[in-house]
């Protein structure tokens, strides 16, 4: 069965603190891909990156990175120099035979100023 | 361009009564997915549509949800018959092709009294 674990419920820092969201996932496919998506306070779920499973380079985009490891199963998401508009839900996704996503619970991230 | 949109944006029913949810995905998109938010269960798969081919319904909770999609565009989901268990964030997406990256409508918030 395909599963994705994020096992923060809630995280609250204080802005410019660096924030790490958990994401550990449960797959039998070789082939698959990895979501994350963020769900601010006005509900849309907003995409942040797509990942397969070929390809194990984190990956950066200004302050967000992503750490991707096949060998715990785990993609986590770092938030550098937090801000506050960085406050929302933050959800894993595993894409279940090209066809559906698999949620994890997500996180709630709330950045203290 | 514009992105999915979804009508109603709230839609506020009897217990009994059926209702029927639009979305709209981005032009040119060929999958369109629906999920559905909850608070005790999530976000779930409800059912996706790909081109041409049969949809998979494997998502829907009871013989009380159906879905179609005219003209491999809009898409309208119903629920008949509608419980109060049924009240939730219905989430529309769209996704160029199936393992890429989809993208959210904001959403219809069914409240069922």
């Amino acid at each position: 069965a395909q599963k994705v674990t994020q096992a923060q419920t809630e995280i609250s820092v204080v802005e410019k603190e660096d924030v790490t969201l958990d994401c550990v996932y449960e797959t039998r496919d070789t082939t698959y891909y990895l979501f994350w998506y963020k769900q601010p306070p006005s509900g849309e779920l907003v995409f942040l990156i797509r990942r397969n499973s070929f390809d194990e380079q984190n990956e950066i985009s200004g302050r967000y990175s992503w750490n991707f490891q096949k060998s715990t199963s785990s993609f986590n998401f770092t938030i550098t120099a937090s801000q506050v508009v960085d406050s929302a839900v933050y959800f894993c996704a595993l894409l279940q035979g090209a066809q559906k996503l698999v949620f994890g619970q997500g996180t709630r991230l709330t950045i203290n100023p | 361009g514009a992105g999915v949109s979804q009508s109603p944006s709230n839609k506020v029913t009897e217990k009994g009564k059926d209702v029927e949810l639009r979305c709209d995905p981005i032009s040119g998109h060929t999958a369109l997915y629906w999920y559905r938010q909850s608070l005790g269960q999530g976000l779930e798969f409800l059912i996706y549509f790909q081109g041409n081919s049969a949809p998979d319904k494997s998502g829907l909770p009871s013989d009380r949800f159906s879905a179609e999609r005219t003209g491999g565009s809009v898409s309208t989901l119903t629920i008949q018959r509608t419980q109060q268990e049924d009240s939730a964030v219905y989430l529309c997406a769209s996704s160029l092709e199936p393992d890429n990256e989809q993208f959210f409508g904001p959403g219809t918030r069914l409240t069922v009294l």
